[in-house]
């Protein structure tokens, strides 16, 4: 069956960096793109950008534009997000989910919470 | 950015009463292959979402037949036939036509 699972909650002060993956069971990695997604707490859910697993082709949201870099390593089939320069309000639960092409965002991964605290 | 916006925003329903949530986008979701990329996710409370329906009316995998979808163009609903205790949640549409892909503000299901 189909598995995204993430790696663990991560504390980080501002202006750090934090880089969660995500690892894929269950299908052919290199078929589907990944897609991230976070949720402050509380709010709805923001889409952060999509990466081709099978060529590294990405899209960011706008926003997020020079301080967020996605990529894969098709050998363990795992995606990683990165965010550098982290504020408050970045502190958000952070999901990754399978980009199922004609059947939309099919799988998620179970989230990972990252807080910005200084 | 393609706007999504959902109402009613909040919708408590009595058990085994039906309930029903619009979402309408700021411009045509209609993909250039002819397709219609619009979602539909259930967030149960402290869950990740899940997909229950996809391109408006295509219920996935495991999700009850008392979830539908439909519309087309720009304006899409969500239909539960008879709402059960587990389908307590926020319920999102979502648009995968364009990047960047965005979401609805949300729709709080709750029970009376």
């Amino acid at each position: 069956q189909v598995q995204l699972v993430q790696s663990g909650a991560e504390v980080k002060k501002p202006g750090a960096s934090v880089k969660v993956s995500c690892k894929a069971s269950g299908y052919t990695f290199t078929n589907y793109g990944i897609t991230w997604v976070r949720q402050a707490p509380g709010q709805g859910l923001e889409w952060m950008g999509w990466i081709s697993a099978y060529n590294g082709n990405t899209d960011y949201a706008q926003k997020l534009q020079g301080r967020v870099t996605m990529t894969t390593d098709t050998s363990t089939s795992t995606a990683y997000m990165e965010l550098r320069s982290l504020r408050s309000d970045d502190t958000a639960v952070y999901y990754c989910a399978r980009d199922g092409g004609t059947s939309g965002v099919d799988y998620w991964g179970q989230g990972t919470l990252v807080t910005v605290s200084s | 950015d393609i706007v999504m916006t959902q109402t009613p925003l909040s919708s408590p329903v009595t058990l085994g009463q039906p309930a029903s949530i619009s979402c309408r986008s700021s411009q045509s979701l209609v993909h250039s292959d002819g397709n219609t990329y619009l979602s539909w996710l259930q967030q149960r409370p402290g869950q990740p979402p899940r997909l229950l329906i996809y391109k408006i009316s295509n219920r996935f995998s495991g999700v009850p037949d008392r979830f539908s979808g439909s519309g087309a163009g720009t304006d899409f609903t969500l239909k539960i036939s008879r709402v059960e205790a587990e389908d307590v949640g926020v319920y999102y549409c979502t648009q995968a036509t364009q990047f960047p892909w965005t979401f609805g503000q949300g729709t709080k299901v709750e029970i009376k």
